[in-house]
């Protein structure tokens, strides 16, 4: 089972319209969290990082919140453009016992098409 | 531009084909990954190398070779791959490998792999 699940999987949402994607982790213990994005056949590019000491970080018209104790973060997208259109993933870094520098647990993904 | 430039960005190969994926970062980072994507699958780490030494293999099969000649150029090697290979494989880089801390990791474009 994923450590990392997002929902939705996917939506469709009317240009100029707000929403807001939900990630869910269970990976511990927790050390940050990040959001990327995805244009379609292209890489991921980071959107915003986390620490477990903060709960929201914006980066121009996209803010994400996270609470540390449901373990559950947000991304929400103000005034959407069409070139949102892209997949949005969630990641999660683990620091584990067994190496000194950290994992990545990365989500599926929640894939957003904006309209016109 | 993320600084992270990989070659070839689409590639068709036959089962008994040998293979190369270039990879070059142009950051002045320390360690780089490959990480494989398939279609609504969460990105899977496959290799990573600190300083051109390898510190990761991710149960990866042999038919995957990977090599780091020096701290800015990462290469995957495939060879007799199976049509399950077909993905996108993205290489990376980061600072260090402390993702714990906070490092950004910087993804490049992708190479699209096709194993007929």
């Amino acid at each position: 089972k994923n450590q990392v699940e997002q929902s939705p999987q996917s939506l469709i949402i009317l240009e100029g319209k707000n929403c807001t994607l939900q990630c869910n982790y269970t990976v511990s213990p927790f050390s940050n969290l990040r959001w990327y994005k995805q244009d379609t056949g292209r890489g991921p590019v980071s959107l915003t990082i986390m620490t477990f000491s903060e709960n929201t970080k914006s980066n121009g018209r996209y803010t994400a919140t996270l609470d540390a104790d449901t373990k559950q973060s947000s991304l929400h997208i103000t005034a959407s453009q069409l070139s949102d259109s892209a997949s949005y993933i969630c990641v999660v870094s683990v620091r584990s016992t067994t190496d000194s520098w950290g994992k990545l647990q990365f989500g599926a993904g929640t894939q957003v098409v904006v309209t016109p | 531009e993320t600084g992270v430039t990989q070659t070839p960005r689409h590639l068709v190969m036959g089962m008994t084909n040998k293979k190369s994926l270039k990879c070059e970062q142009h950051l002045g980072h320390n360690a780089m990954y490959w990480y494989k994507q398939s279609a609504k699958k969460p990105l899977e780490l496959m290799f990573v190398y600190s300083l051109e030494e390898r510190v990761e293999n991710n149960s990866v099969p042999s038919r995957f070779s990977p090599e780091c000649p020096n701290s800015s150029h990462l290469f995957l090697h495939l060879h007799t791959l199976q049509p399950e290979d077909s993905a996108l494989y993205l290489c990376a880089s980061s600072q260090d490998m402390t993702l714990y801390s906070g490092n950004t990791i910087y993804f490049g474009e992708g190479s699209w792999l096709t194993v007929v």
